[in-house]
């Protein structure tokens, strides 16, 4: 089955600053790949997401960009701000189905620090 | 519109009971996943209905089952509770099968086994 392996597991930034989340697929056939941002005491929200057909998609001050051949996507949020600390899953799947699944990876803690 | 709504929100048990826990979808969503979270585990796939069937089913023994009603609310159940169950159990409704789109989380039921 699909693997999606996650990192880093935390990260610290200075307001303002940006931040990188990196995941990687194992699934060559996976072809959907959503962001989920968790705040404390609330269940995970998504915030963007893409489809292997496009390479980079944007949204204000977040973006995700895709590397089919490699099987790597990341998160990168710009000029951070305290309200973006919480914790952040990648996830991929083959695009729903019977018998496929929506895998998700095991989270970055952010902090942005004022 | 209303939300995904879990109950309860928390609950302490003992090894051995059992506990039934509840999921209301958003209006006119016919898909329900549950996932457990612990901290360093992420989000674990336990099963989705689709429409009153199950659709898929994650690596989670026997004693964790879940069924779907006609108006889409699902319940899950896990029997035999062992100390490892402790766990955040989140559910998530949407439109299609989870993986195709957007899934909206409730904010979780808090098991404790003590």
């Amino acid at each position: 089955g699909e693997n999606v392996e996650q990192h880093p597991s935390t990260l610290s930034v200075q307001e303002g600053d940006s931040a990188v989340i990196k995941c990687t697929y194992s699934d060559s056939a996976s072809n959907y790949f959503p962001w989920y941002k968790q705040e404390l005491g609330k269940g995970p929200q998504l915030i963007i997401d893409i489809r292997s057909n496009v390479g980079e998609k944007k949204d204000q001050r977040i973006a995700v960009t895709l590397n089919k051949t490699a099987k790597h996507f990341s998160l990168h949020i710009t000029e951070t701000q305290p309200e973006d600390s919480a914790v952040y899953f990648c996830a991929a799947s083959r695009g729903g189905g019977s018998n496929y699944k929506l895998t998700f990876g095991k989270g970055t803690l952010l902090t942005v620090n004022p | 519109k209303a939300g995904v709504t879990q109950t309860p929100r928390y609950l302490i048990k003992t090894r051995g009971q059992q506990v039934t826990l509840s999921c209301s979808p958003i209006s006119g969503h016919r898909s329900v996943s549950w996932y457990q979270q612990t901290p360093g585990q992420g989000l674990q796939f336990l099963f989705e209905y689709f429409s009153e069937t199950q659709r898929n089913k994650g690596n989670f023994p026997g004693r964790f089952s879940g069924r779907q009603f006609s108006n889409s609310r699902s319940e899950m159940n896990v029997s035999t509770l062992e100390l490892g169950d402790s766990a955040l159990y989140l559910c998530a409704s949407s439109l299609e099968l989870a993986g195709t789109g957007e899934l909206f989380f409730g904010e979780g039921s808090r098991l404790t086994v003590l």
